[in-house]
């Protein structure tokens, strides 16, 4: 089965700093790999994907992640925050053609002005 | 393209009482799903349909809960004799096949006092 495992359920950082979300996954296959972001009483917003192409993938807002499958890993980066990147953030790993994501517990990041 | 549409978005019902929620997926997508996500956790798998076909349901969809997608389009999903522990956010998605990338609709969240 598979499963995700996101370090750190609350992450602050200063504005401009570097953003740094942490995801690690479990799959007996190949996985695609997901980042959402949600913002308060809102639905989800997909940033970005990996699903076996480039292992370096770039999504909306500034957001890069890379799929590492030495590690398990799948982090999440910005450069640099901004103030309205303040929101929830979940990975979510998939099999077999994306029927059915598993979403991590999530991690809430602030940005400190 | 409105994105995906649920609604309401907000309902409070009593203990006991039935509750019917809607989705309208994007309309060209073929698959739609429905997540539960409680606070402080990531969204739970409940059940997807491709088309009219109901695929795959979770064991988290007990006999209180029915979902159906009659003419492919729009899905609802019902809860029975609903109890405080359905409080929760019920989170609709579509996509179309075999793009594994979900676009989620804002939610209906359901409180049961």
């Amino acid at each position: 089965a598979q499963s995700v495992t996101q370090l750190g359920s609350h992450v602050s950082v200063s504005e401009g700093a570097l953003v740094l979300l942490r995801c690690n996954y479990s799959s007996s296959v190949p996985p695609y790999l997901f980042w959402y972001v949600q913002y308060p009483n809102q639905g989800l917003q997909l940033l970005l994907k990996y699903t076996s192409a480039a292992t370096l993938v770039k999504g909306i807002n500034g957001f890069e992640a890379e799929f590492k499958k030495s590690e398990t890993s799948f982090h999440l980066t910005k450069p640099s925050a901004h103030m309205r990147d303040a929101a929830e953030y979940f990975c979510a790993v998939s099999v077999y053609g994306g029927n059915k994501l598993v979403f991590g517990a999530g991690t809430i990041l602030r940005v400190k002005s | 393209d409105t994105g995906v549409s649920q609604d309401p978005r907000h309902k409070i019902t009593k203990r006991g009482q039935n509750v019917t929620f809607r989705c309208d997926p994007i309309s060209e997508h073929n698959r739609l799903y429905w997540y539960r996500q409680t606070l402080g956790q990531g969204p739970e798998f409940l059940t997807y349909f491709q088309n009219e076909a109901q695929l795959e349901k979770s064991r988290l969809l007990s006999d209180r809960f029915s979902a159906e997608r009659p003419k492919g389009s729009f899905s609802t999903l019902e809860i029975q004799r609903t109890e405080q522990g359905d409080s929760a956010m019920y989170l609709c998605a579509s996509s179309l096949a075999p793009d594994p990338g979900y676009t989620f609709g804002s939610g209906t969240r359901l409180t049961v006092v």
